[in-house]
């Protein structure tokens, strides 16, 4: 079955330490898509990528970074620079990024500072 | 700047019908999504709205009225799985097209 794949689900990071989020979609999708979502909010958008080796700043890109090296993968780090990081973090993707595309979503990773 | 506005939580008894409704401020305005999500699990797309009017979907319809800049989500037959948060989200130009989020509605059901 086709989806979206997330890893690790739970995330434990050090002060001082950058941390990599996985995704891997195989629904051919050309779009892809980083949230971050705080208890009792709604969705943030950090990052997203229309097409491989491109990829846009969303509302929040501060102190996060990303790369699209192959259409599967959108992996995510969560660099030292970003202070307050405890969060569910989910990935996305569609068809395409012209807002009228249903987003498909993995089942999120959760960071906590230790 | 652009904000959506809906309640925060809704409850409702099993098999009755419930609306959840949401209000935008925005510019460029593109289109109105519906998204439900189960406590700890990921979003599931239910709707979009780009005209004016009403979309059915199974149980679930979603209105648009673009002059009053409101939508709403109608659930109908309530069942105890329906128990989520369920989410709007609209697509501007000026957000290059990307959704801006609802805090999201959380709906409590009643047997």
């Amino acid at each position: 079955d086709g989806g979206i794949t997330q890893s690790p689900k739970y995330l434990f990071r050090k002060e001082g330490q950058n941390v990599t989020l996985s995704c891997e979609q195989n629904l051919n999708h050309d779009a892809m898509y980083w949230y971050r979502q705080d208890p009792g909010q709604g969705l943030r958008l950090i990052y997203y990528s229309q097409i491989v080796n491109d990829f846009q700043k969303g509302d929040i890109a501060e102190g996060y970074s990303v790369s699209r090296e192959k259409k599967e993968s959108f992996p995510l780090t969560v660099t030292s620079a970003q202070k307050n990081p405890t969060a569910f973090y989910l990935c996305a993707s569609s068809t395409g990024t012209d807002g009228n595309q249903p987003q498909h979503f993995g089942d999120g990773t959760r960071l906590s500072i230790l | 700047g652009q904000s959506l506005e809906q309640p925060s939580e809704v409850t409702a008894v099993e098999g009755a019908i419930v609306q959840i409704n949401c209000t935008y401020q925005t510019s460029g305005f593109y289109g109105l999504s519906w998204y439900q999500q189960h406590d700890g699990g990921a979003p599931t797309f239910l709707s979009y709205n780009a005209l004016d009017g009403l979309e059915e979907t199974g149980r679930f319809s979603s209105f648009l009225s673009r002059s009053d800049s409101y939508g709403y989500l109608l659930l109908q037959e309530l069942q105890m799985k329906d128990s989520a948060s369920y989410f709007c989200a609209v697509a501007t130009m000026d957000s290059n097209y990307q959704l801006i989020w609802g805090a999201g509605t959380k709906l409590i059901i009643k047997p």
